[in-house]
Formats: C-alpha cells, structure tokens, sequence
C-alpha cells in the first residue's frame, strides 16, 4: 500500500487549492478514504472521509460548506477541494486508507507522508 | 461532539518497563456489535502516525505483541510492555464510532 499526497503550497487567506492523494498497492475503489490534518506541533484532526464509491461524505465542522472531498476509482486518486481558506487551516494534510474494504470502520491502516499547506500574506 | 481525554500526556519510561496510557470517552463507544470502536496510533517522530489497535484490542497488522489494548464503554488502556527505544513517539486514541471522528490530545513517551 503506498499513499503519496501532493499539492500543499503557500496560499493566502481566502484563496484556495487542492490536495491530491494518489493511491497503488491495493484496490483502490473498496476502501473509505479520510484526510486528517496537523498543524505543525499540534495534534491530529480528522478532516473528512469518502466512502469507496463516493456516495457518502462527511466533513468536520470546521471545514464543511468550504472544503469538498472527492474521488476518482478510474485514476486510483483521492481530491481534497480547499476553498475560502483560513489561518487556522495551514496544517499537514495526510490522506488514509479504511481499514476494510466496503466498509466505514474509520480505522486508519495506511498514512501518505502528508503534504503541507501553509495559510499566510 | 465525542472529547477524548488521554492520560498522562508525558510518560518517561525506562527500557525495559511496561507502560500504561488511558483513554476515557465522554461518551459510550460500544456499539450494538459489541465492538468498542476505539483506535490508538503511534506518531514516531518525523514520521506519519501508524495505526497500532483497533477495536479496543486488535492489534494492526505488524505491530509487535509487546502493544496491547483494553477497556471498554468510556474508559480504554493501551499497553506496552517492555518498552524499547523504537517505541518514543506520541501515541494517539481515537474514537470511531461516530462523525466527526476525534482523537486525544496526546501522550509523548520518551526514554529515560
């Protein structure tokens, strides 16, 4: 299992971006994915998840009605939309893979190496 | 919002010794499969968190038995026995049984 994160840059404040999650090693299109973030120093928060055919998604509260999470089982690749961007969002941002396949257990068995996003003007 | 609270947030422990973190949910996290939907993780530094347990007490795939987790409706314990260098880090419960999945605050284990 290999998940590789890209996409973390340098952005002001009300601007947006998106992350990538490109994912190999195992069949991509079974498993619920989740993004969870950190920012530098700080602890883990769980950010969103999308389940293995993307008809279910779920946001934490500090981050829905901006961010969108998305898949694509065609291309092995898992999106997270960043918009209306705050200070408070500059964080590491890791993708992870359920630990089940159709499945929501939320157990997080495989981790990218993250990406970071920095929030600043 | 379930708030996990993690107990102590340090732990020195010396080589060799066993080591004990505790995790109490504010609310019930059995669910009607009788399974306790709690996680714990290791953070090693410098890299990404590694999932250790599983439904309170089912260790991941490759994590050496010396790691071991109980407990069940709000209060959980992870153990490590013969604690070894490899294991500094910091170690993470998490609750999943509901949105929005929420972790602990954190316990940093280092060695004497």
């Amino acid at each position: 299992v290999h998940l590789v994160e890209s996409g973390g840059v340098v952005v002001r404040p009300g601007g947006s971006l998106r992350l990538t999650c490109a994912a190999s090693g195992f069949d991509f299109g079974d498993y619920t994915m989740h993004w969870v973030r950190q920012a530098p120093g700080k602890g883990l928060e769980w950010v969103s998840l999308i389940s293995w055919d993307g008809s279910r998604t779920d946001y934490a509260a500090s981050v829905r009605g901006r961010f969108i999470i998305s898949r694509d089982n065609s291309k092995n690749s898992l999106f997270l939309q960043l918009n209306s961007l705050r200070s408070e969002d500059a964080a590491f941002y890791y993708c992870a893979k359920d630990i089940s396949p159709f499945q929501m257990l939320s157990n997080f068995d495989s981790w990218g190496q993250g990406t970071l996003v920095t929030v600043s003007s | 919002d379930i708030v996990m609270t993690q107990s102590p947030l340090s732990l020195p422990v010396t080589p060799g010794e066993s080591a004990s973190i505790s995790c109490r949910s504010s609310q019930g996290l059995l669910y009607t499969n009788a399974y306790n939907y709690v996680d714990w993780y290791l953070q090693k530094p410098g890299q990404s968190p590694q999932l250790l347990i599983y439904l309170a007490s089912n260790r991941a795939s490759g994590v050496p038995d010396r790691f071991s987790g109980s407990g069940s409706g709000t209060n959980f314990t992870l153990k490590i026995s013969r604690v070894e260098a490899e294991d500094v880090g910091v170690y993470y419960c998490m609750q999943a049984l509901q949105t929005p999945l929420t972790f602990g605050q954190g316990t940093r284990l280092e060695i004497k």
